[in-house]
């Protein structure tokens, strides 16, 4: 059964510090996608990497791809309040995660 | 705006009842995915079609069932329905080369 695990499920953290979500995926694929929800609202996409050590970058948040590892990070530098949301990482057949509810607190 | 509507944005409703979600997807895309959300149970794939034709089933119940019409449209048909039924809908299209998805804003179905 193809599973994808993220975790924390739940991260509690201070403005202006670092943080990094794992997504660990079952199966074999070469393209992960990384999505934020607002409370309430609809899902939107961040990220999508397309191969092996992809790399991409928006604002304060950065994912990766190890598709050897079967990994993906979503990093996020200097947390600011606009960040709190729930994200999500999927996979190509949009299996998604559970997702990590962010909270950045002041 | 990701281009994906959905209606109704809310619907209230009451057990046993029958509802038509419906879903139009970006211009140009050809696959329509259906998820369900809700609070204790995530964000879990009911059924992907693709250009009319079923392409992938998930965690769809069987009083739940979906079509995509020549117009590409889509429509979920959830009947008999139950309290646990309660939930966001999401209806999703992909790009046809990077196969992210864009939702749409969602079908707030409230069963009482």
């Amino acid at each position: 059964e193809l599973k994808v695990e993220q975790n924390p499920l739940f991260l509690s953290m201070q403005e202006g510090k670092n943080y990094t979500i794992y997504c660990n995926y079952s199966t074999t694929s070469d393209r992960l996608y990384w999505y934020r929800q607002d409370p309430g609202k609809s899902l939107e996409s961040l990220f999508v990497l397309l191969s092996n050590g992809a790399v991409k970058q928006e604002g304060r948040l950065m994912a990766s791809l190890d598709t050897k590892a079967r990994l993906s990070t979503l990093h996020i530098t200097a947390a600011v309040h606009d960040l709190s949301a729930t994200y999500f990482c999927a996979v190509p057949d949009m299996r998604f995660g559970a997702g990590t509810r962010l909270t950045v607190k002041p | 705006d990701s281009g994906v509507t959905q209606t109704p944005k809310h619907l209230i409703t009451a057990t046993g009842q029958r509802v038509t979600l419906r879903c139009s997807p970006r211009s140009g895309d050809l696959s329509v995915y259906w998820y369900q959300q809700s609070l204790d149970q995530g964000l879990q794939f009911l059924i992907q079609y693709y250009n009319g034709e079923e392409r992938a089933k998930g965690n769809i119940l069987e009083r739940f069932s979906a079509q995509q019409f020549p117009d590409l449209h889509s429509e979920l048909n959830l009947s008999s329905l139950e309290l646990g039924d309660s939930a966001l809908y999401f209806c999703a299209s992909s790009g046809r080369f990077s196969g992210e998805l864009f939702f749409g804003e969602g079908s707030r179905l409230t069963v009482l």
